[in-house]
């Protein structure tokens, strides 16, 4: 079973939709937790941390339901710009690494 | 604040050959890591040093060798290209314990003939 799975997507939204997507993860000892941007043939980016109470940054909202273990990122009207991969980070205690998951593709259309 | 910096962008080689791919972070983070990625692979962990003086295998090592020469520069060698190690690789930063968010350098894309 792999460590932290997501959906590949890709998810086909119009601008101004919203869009929620799911990551699971395996191992109950995994503290801390990110979503990651990734443009085409670009780095991943730092979008935001996943807080236990969940978190928001303007029209993206994060959160963590640790008794079914997973993270959801959900994004607000859309916007063409908004299209990338997501990718689910999650880091294990007592690991010195992050694992990443292999990232859910946005597709927002005019 | 250049944040990571990757040398060089892009590199073709031909198998057998050689080479260094250099990361340079000036974050005065603590980690840094190498991996790779492929398409439908996601990113692969190739080797990390959690500290200056440490490196560590991650999950996909052979084929390749790493130095921390200083806090800020983590080389990873290539003794002898293979095409199989035709891929994006990217080097990161973070401040290290506890384990904290990554920073990622904008990636070298290799392609071995």
């Amino acid at each position: 079973r792999k460590e932290v799975e997501q959906d590949p997507g890709p998810f086909n939204v119009p601008e101004g939709a919203t869009v929620a997507f799911n990551c699971t993860y395996s191992n109950s000892a995994s503290q801390s937790f990110f979503w990651y941007r990734q443009d085409c043939r670009k780095e991943p980016k730092l979008l935001m941390s996943v807080y236990s109470s969940g978190n928001e940054d303007g029209r993206f909202t994060a959160q963590l339901n640790r008794a079914s273990q997973y993270i959801s990122l959900l994004i607000r009207d859309s916007k063409l710009s908004d299209s990338a991969t997501y990718l689910c980070v999650v880091n294990i205690a007592g690991y010195s690494t992050l694992t990443f998951g292999k990232g859910t593709m946005l597709l927002v259309s005019p | 604040n250049a944040g990571v910096t990757q040398t060089p962008k892009f590199q073709v080689l031909k198998t057998g050959q050689s080479m260094t791919l250099q990361c340079a972070q000036d974050m005065n983070h603590n980690s840094m890591y190498w991996y790779r990625q492929d398409p439908g692979m996601g990113l692969r962990l190739i080797y990390y040093s959690a500290s200056e003086g440490t490196t560590d295998k991650g999950e996909v090592p052979n084929g390749y060798n790493v130095s921390r020469l200083n806090k800020r520069e983590f080389s990873l060698r290539l003794e002898s290209a293979a095409p199989s190690q035709t891929s994006v690789y990217f080097c990161a930063s973070s401040e290290g314990s506890p384990v904290r968010e990554q920073y990622f350098g904008p990636g070298t894309r290799l392609t071995v003939t």
